[in-house]
């Protein structure tokens, strides 16, 4: 049973265009939300977050957006860059339901092309 | 440099044999968990060691154990392997537990293991 869904494995954005990933969750009681970003032979690095209590965060050229009751959150990067290729991975948790580990999402493998 | 050091970056074991992967906590925080990452999937979680304890545990084979050690690192050990547990292995830290700040994890760059 999968939490949280990515159903877009890839997606393909030209420099200085706005990239979209998407992400989809489950469980209710998911009330936290990150982005990661993956580079090839590197572990996951976090980009940024939203606590349920918001719909909006951003931070420089990275706005994250959830909708709570579409269970739907988005990572918007404007404008894209060419060292924004990577896999971008959503995760959640509900710290304020106990001790829950993050889940993660299969990712989207991000090509900003020149 | 993250601050969260895994070794051995790569491993190339045969079947039935046992490894041990281990983990160096970024510096001041005592929760670690273990992360596996197999073709195509997501990062699964593995377990999670607070201060020395356990505090939860997720898809983790019977095969697989890990502790944390008094100087907080530590070692995850896999045992009579398989094909299908080729994969990669994340450590990754946080502050503590049960609060936001917990939540933010810092990853090493990850133990490869392939078996053959």
């Amino acid at each position: 049973d999968q939490q949280v869904k990515q159903n877009s494995p890839s997606l393909s954005v030209q420099e200085g265009r706005i990239s979209i990933l998407n992400c989809d969750y489950t469980n209710s009681m998911f009330d936290y939300f990150l982005w990661y970003k993956k580079y090839p032979a590197e572990g996951p690095t976090f980009l940024i977050s939203i606590s349920s209590i918001k719909d909006k965060n951003e931070d420089g050229r990275f706005t994250v957006f959830l909708n709570k009751s579409a269970k739907h959150l988005s990572l918007h990067i404007v404008p894209s860059q060419p060292g924004d290729s990577a896999v971008y991975f959503c995760a959640a948790s509900s710290p304020n339901s106990g001790n829950t580990p993050l889940v993660f999402g299969k990712g989207t493998r991000l090509s900003v092309i020149a | 440099d993250s601050g969260v050091t895994q070794t051995p970056k790569h491993l190339i074991t045969a079947t039935g044999q046992r490894v041990t992967l281990r983990c160096s906590p970024r510096s001041g925080d005592l929760s670690v968990y273990w992360y596996q990452q197999s073709l195509d999937q997501g990062l699964q979680f593995l377990i999670h060691y607070y201060n020395g304890e356990e505090r939860a545990k997720g898809n983790i084979l019977e095969r697989f154990s890990a502790q944390q050690f008094p100087d907080l690192h530590s070692e995850l050990n896999l045992s009579s392997l398989e094909l299908g547990d080729s994969a990669l292995y994340f450590c990754a830290s946080s502050v503590g537990t049960g609060s936001i700040g917990a939540n933010v994890l810092t990853f090493g760059a990850g133990s490869r293991l392939t078996v053959l």
